[in-house]
């Protein structure tokens, strides 16, 4: 079946460091990836996206890698600031073009 | 503006009542999904439509039933055969199923049984 699962479901960094926040995902026939911010008590908001076609794909501060041999998804942020704190989750779409999300990862930025 | 409205923010239900749960997008956006979020945990799939008159179970569908006579519309509501309906609801639009691209997301009705 479908699933999608995140290896830390806390980070804690120092504000200016790099966050890596990382996702593991089951189904091999999924295409389409999306990483998404929540903030507390709203909804999410779409950060960026990578289709299977691509390893990498960068946007301002974040950038996604996909790697499909390990079915391997990360968010990288570079300089981490406060306002960066909130719940992290990653999402994938596949053949049933349902977007099937994970538990998410709450990161945490520490002034 | 465009965007995806859920109301209202918050909502109380009595044991045994049914209550629907708004959602309306002026997005133009074919397929429309809702989701539930236990506290600290991730998104699960009620239901979605990938185009009016027609929807789909998700992963929870139990307890739930949606209708979708208007593109810009999908509301859902949590009948009394939902044993433990508290839970933060999401809904959420895209251009079209299958068509890889993100969804937008309103900003949630938090439900709770009193």
């Amino acid at each position: 079946g479908e699933s999608v699962g995140l290896h830390l479901p806390t980070l804690s960094v120092q504000e200016g460091d790099n966050s890596i926040i990382n996702c593991a995902y089951s189904n091999s026939a999924s295409d389409y990836f999306i990483w998404y911010k929540q903030e507390s008590g709203k909804g999410p908001q779409f950060i960026i996206d990578i289709r299977s076609n691509m390893d990498k794909r960068q946007g301002q501060r974040v950038t996604v890698l996909l790697n499909k041999t390990v079915k391997h998804l990360s968010l990288q942020i570079a300089a981490t600031q406060p306002g960066d704190s909130a719940v992290y989750f990653c999402a994938e779409e596949g053949a049933t073009n349902k977007l099937i999300f994970g538990t998410g990862t709450l990161l945490a930025v520490q002034p | 503006d465009g965007g995806i409205t859920q109301s209202p923010k918050y909502l109380f239900r009595k044991e045994g009542q049914n209550v629907t749960l708004s959602c309306e997008q002026n997005l133009n956006h074919d397929a429309m999904y809702w989701y539930r979020q236990d506290p600290g945990q991730g998104l699960r799939l009620i239901y979605y439509s990938q185009i009016v008159n027609d929807f789909q179970k998700g992963d929870i569908a139990e307890g739930y039933s949606v209708s979708r006579e208007k593109k810009e519309s999908f509301p859902l509501t949590v009948t009394s055969a939902q044993k433990n309906p508290t839970a933060f609801y999401l809904c959420a639009s895209s251009i079209a199923s299958g068509r890889r691209t993100e969804a937008f997301f309103g900003q949630g009705t938090r439900l709770t049984v009193v």
